[in-house]
C-alpha cells in the first residue's frame, strides 16, 4: 500500500526566509503533484512531476523529484505572506487507481 | 481551462434528509472522484469511477452512493445526512496521467 508523508505538518517561517517541505512516498511511482490550498478554498494544481531529476519552478516556489530516493521536495525561496497556505503532495500509484495524497503542510509566513 | 463545477458552495440540510451533492466537469475526463476533508484528517476518498455507470468504493463510502450516468457529470449521494457528515466535500476529475483538477469545493453542514 502506498503511503505518502510530509513534513513538517506545520511551518511558521519568517518574510525573506528560505525553507523546504519533504514529500516522501513508500513505493514506486512515475507522477508527483503538488498543489496548494488556502483557506476555505479548493486546491490548485501547482506542480506536476513526471520523471527522476525533474525541477519545475513557479516563482518563488521550485519542486524536485527523486524517484530513486521517493523523494520530492518543495523549496520556498524569499518567502513573502502570500505564499501562506497548505501544501499537498499526492502521489499516483502504478496503474489506473486514484492518488495518494500526504497529510498537508500548513505554512505561516510572518512579518 | 480545465473547469470542474459543483452545484452548490455552501449547504444546510437536516438529520436524515436526503442530499445530492453534482459535479460536472468539461474536459472530457475518464476519471472522476469524490473526496471529503476534515481538520487534522486530510483528504479522504469517499468514491471514484474510471467510466460512465461505473463506480469502485475509496477510503471511506459508507453512507454515501454516487452515480454516474453521463461522462461529464459524477453526483454524489448522501442517503439520509447525519452530522458527521457534516464536512468539505471535494470533487475532481483526471485524463489519465495528466493533472488531477479539483472543484471549488461544497461546505455542508448537517443539522
Amino acid at each position: 500500500e502506498l503511503k505518502v508523508e510530509q513534513n513538517p505538518l506545520f511551518l511558521s517561517m519568517q518574510e525573506g526566509k528560505n525553507y523546504t517541505i519533504y514529500c516522501n512516498y513508500s513505493t514506486t511511482s512515475d507522477r508527483l503533484y503538488w498543489y496548494r490550498q488556502d483557506p476555505g478554498k479548493s486546491l490548485e494544481s501547482l506542480f506536476v512531476l513526471l520523471s527522476n531529476g525533474a525541477v519545475k519552478q513557479e516563482g518563488r516556489l521550485m519542486a524536485s523529484l527523486d524517484t530513486k530516493a521517493r523523494l520530492s521536495t518543495l523549496h520556498i525561496t524569499a518567502a513573502v505572506h502570500d505564499l501562506s497556505a497548505t501544501y499537498f503532495c499526492a502521489v499516483a500509484p502504478s496503474g489506473n487507481t486514484p492518488l495518494v495524497f500526504g497529510k498537508g503542510t500548513r505554512l505561516s509566513v510572518i512579518a | 481551462d480545465v473547469k470542474v463545477t459543483q452545484s452548490s458552495r455552501y449547504l444546510v440540510k437536516r438529520t436524515g434528509e436526503k442530499v445530492f451533492l453534482e459535479c460536472v466537469q468539461d474536459m472530457d475526463h475518464e476519471n472522476m472522484f469524490w473526496y471529503r476533508q476534515d481538520p487534522g484528517l486530510g483528504l479522504r476518498l469517499i468514491y471514484f469511477s474510471y467510466d460512465v455507470k461505473m463506480k469502485e468504493k475509496g477510503d471511506i463510502p459508507e453512507g454515501y452512493s454516487v452515480s454516474r450516468e453521463k461522462k461529464e457529470r459524477f453526483s454524489l449521494i448522501l442517503e439520509s445526512a447525519s452530522t458527521n457528515q457534516t464536512s468539505m466535500y471535494l470533487c475532481a476529475s483526471l485524463r489519465s496521467g495528466e493533472t488531477q483538477y479539483f472543484g471549488p469545493g461544497t461546505r455542508l453542514l448537517v443539522l
